[in-house]
């Protein structure tokens, strides 16, 4: 079973800072995804990944898949990017593997 | 449908009493998932089906769980003797079913077992 650990668990910043949350993972994957979920809220898909880097906007996610990482960085943070982050992993069987999930990431950012 | 429904949004049951949760995925995806999320947890894995069958349902806790999808859309969780520690926010998720799918997750229902 895949072990996925998230971190920081809690993460509070001014507007306008540089965000960095890490997911790292312990088997290998066919994909990791990074979710959004806000307070109430159902959940997001913000990106999965196989390999390399994505950017949507002012968020970019990337992933090593050697070292078993992924990185999602938020540039100039708003208020609005205030939610739970998660990182999920879909096991090497692909779509017959359901996910695994991290506790999330819960970021505030204050204006 | 344009996204993933879930009903009821908000239910709140006693316990020893029977529950069913609808998840009517995205037209046309094979790929279904039903997810736990306690409070202040990261979601938990259920089941997956792929078309009618379960794929997977190693994540179902105990045999008080039991999920169908007998025409490949709709899917029905269904909870017999709910206990206290039932209560979480029961999440669906739908794909097209290929390993670079991606997920769309409907807004979850609330199960809360007094």
């Amino acid at each position: 079973k895949n072990e996925v650990e998230q971190s920081p668990q809690n993460l509070t910043a001014q507007e306008g800072e540089f965000i960095t949350i890490n997911c790292s993972y312990s088997v290998g994957i066919s994909a990791l995804h990074w979710l959004q979920q806000h307070p109430g809220g159902g959940i997001v898909s913000l990106f999965m990944l196989s390999s390399g880097k994505k950017k949507h906007g002012r968020l970019i996610a990337t992933i090593n898949i050697q070292e078993k990482h992924s990185s999602l960085h938020i540039t100039a943070s708003h208020p609005r990017d205030s939610a739970v982050y998660i990182c999920a992993v879909r096991g090497p069987g692909g779509g017959a593997d359901g996910l695994t999930f991290g506790k999330g990431t819960h970021l505030i950012i204050q204006p | 449908g344009a996204g993933v429904s879930q009903t009821p949004s908000n239910k709140v049951t006693e316990k020893g009493k029977y529950v069913e949760l609808r998840c009517d995925p995205i037209s046309g995806h094979t790929a279904l998932y039903w997810y736990r999320q306690s409070l202040g947890q990261g979601p938990e894995f259920l089941i997956y089906f792929q078309g009618t069958g379960a794929a997977d349902d190693s994540g179902l806790p105990n045999d008080r769980f039991f999920a169908v999808r007998p025409e490949g859309s709709v899917s029905t969780l269904k909870i017999q003797r709910t206990e206290r520690g039932d209560s979480a926010v029961y999440l669906c998720a739908s794909s097209s079913g290929t390993s670079r799918g991606e997920l769309f997750f409907g807004e979850g229902s609330r199960l809360t077992v007094l």
